[in-house]
């Protein structure tokens, strides 16, 4: 267990929809990173926050967004959802040391879009 | 820009061998490599970094890494394969610049190892 909470597991949803994904980084880690993995894309940074802050975006589409919150808590948005939204989000977080470079990474939440 | 590659889809090896799995980078200046394994429906979990220093390194589950600066390589390596081994690894470099921590990951290897 890495201490990085994800929710929901599963969600299916319909195309056009909006859906809200949850990751809790662990505890004391500033650093939340989101990533999308799917067959075709593999695995693909999203975006990154520091304390409440963004930090570096990537791959990122206008219909997606995120936050962190003063809990450090974030939430990633994905809105007017297409079929090739389907993919595993994967949050991750790390701590804010000089040498605390390794990301530790939540179970992730499907997302199936029909 | 920094990447990493991954040359086999798939690595099959007999339990009980020694096993490979291999990744080549590509970054300028020096890299910060990491290797993750993912089971089916886990997330990516954290085996080995390479940051600076010796360029064996040990890592979780009796798995090491070589960084090899020459020939711009850092492959996984296992004395004793065992077959629940058996998973997808990722290798991935620390994007340098900038104040991100991000990663980017390879393709993936799947690790098949028979009993």
């Amino acid at each position: 267990d890495s201490g990085v909470t994800q929710t929901p597991k599963h969600l299916i949803t319909a195309t056009g929809q909006r859906v809200t994904l949850r990751c809790s980084p662990r505890s004391g880690d500033l650093s939340v990173y989101w990533y999308q993995q799917s067959l075709d894309q593999g695995l693909q940074f999203l975006i990154q926050y520091y304390n409440g802050e963004e930090r570096a975006k990537g791959n990122i589409l206008e219909r997606f967004s995120a936050q962190q919150f003063p809990d450090l808590h974030s939430e990633l948005n994905l809105s007017s959802l297409e079929l090739g939204d389907s993919a595993l989000y994967f949050c991750a977080s790390s701590a804010s040391g000089l040498s605390s470079y390794e990301q530790y990474f939540g179970p992730g939440t499907r997302l199936t879009v029909t | 820009a920094q990447s990493v590659a991954q040359p086999e889809d798939q690595v099959n090896v007999a339990e009980g061998n020694p096993l490979t799995v291999k990744c080549t980078y590509s970054v300028s200046g020096n890299p910060y490599l990491f290797w993750y394994v993912q089971y089916p429906n886990r997330g990516l979990q954290f085996l080995l970094k390479y940051i600076t220093g010796d360029n064996l390194v040990k890592g979780s589950y009796g798995f090491e890494a070589e960084f090899n600066k020459s020939q711009t390589s850092f492959h996984l390596k296992k004395p004793s394969a065992l077959v629940s081994d058996s998973a997808l690894y990722f290798c991935a470099v620390r994007e340098m610049g900038g104040a991100t921590n991000k990663l980017i990951f390879g393709t993936g290897t799947l690790l098949a190892v028979q009993p």
